[in-house]
């Protein structure tokens, strides 16, 4: 099992610019996170996807920020504009909904750095 | 809403001193509260997952109990490797959403 695949590993950009971010779960997963991890804020839950389908997106933090998963083997998070305030690692996770139980499987994340 | 609170932030120990983790939650029901180990640079890493209170697991030296309000994560003579950051996280009843605590860097010295 490859576990879940990020790219790319780190991004180095400008404010203003875009930003996309990219995730494959493993194989075989119904369930789709994307958190933000800072030393401020520890692990924070931006969106997760059932099937594709966006369940909970309370934790985006504006509408700079969009989350799509057109398959489910696929899902990226953009960012349009960056800003600063936005440099972070991203995780990527995925989980299967056999038992509600089931942990989390988590990606080494992006680490993106905004100037 | 739910809540994760874990104490120590940071714990420095020797090699072979044993001690424990904690992690207090506030959950409308709880579906499941989970421990994960984060190495730098990578992603958290899997550890246990408990389901009602009064439930222990135990992998290696690290053992996990659950009671109503916290889960301990007790470390027994631990080895330099041990070192990283634990975090804890619960689920509640209403769905899958998996909400993390702010972690304990454990520093193990030999």
């Amino acid at each position: 099992d490859a576990g879940v695949i990020q790219s790319p590993r780190h991004e180095v950009t400008e404010m203003g610019q875009e930003v996309t971010l990219r995730c494959k779960p493993i194989s075989g997963h119904d369930y789709l996170f994307w958190y933000r991890q800072t030393m401020m804020r520890g692990l924070e839950l931006l969106i997760y996807f059932n099937n594709n389908v966006p369940i909970d997106d309370s934790g985006m933090p504006e509408d700079r920020f969009s989350a799509k998963m057109p398959n489910a083997s696929f899902s990226t998070l953009k960012i349009q504009p960056s800003e600063p305030r936005d440099s972070a690692v991203y995780f990527c996770a995925s989980s299967l909904r056999g038992r509600y139980n089931s942990p989390l499987h988590f990606g080494n994340g992006t680490r993106l750095t905004v100037t | 809403e739910d809540q994760v609170t874990q104490s120590p932030e940071a714990l420095r120990l020797q090699e072979g001193e044993s001690s424990s983790l904690n992690c207090s939650y506030t959950v409308s029901g709880l579906r499941g509260l989970f421990w994960y180990r984060q190495d730098p640079g990578k992603g958290p890493e899997f550890l246990f997952t408990l389901y009602s209170a009064g439930e222990e697991k135990e992998k290696e030296r690290l053992k996990a109990t659950l009671t109503k309000k916290e889960s301990f994560l007790h470390i027994t003579a631990p080895k330099p490797e041990d070192s990283a950051t634990y975090l804890c996280a619960v689920r509640d009843t209403g769905g899958f959403k998996t909400i993390f605590g702010a972690g304990t860097r454990l520093f193990v010295k030999a």
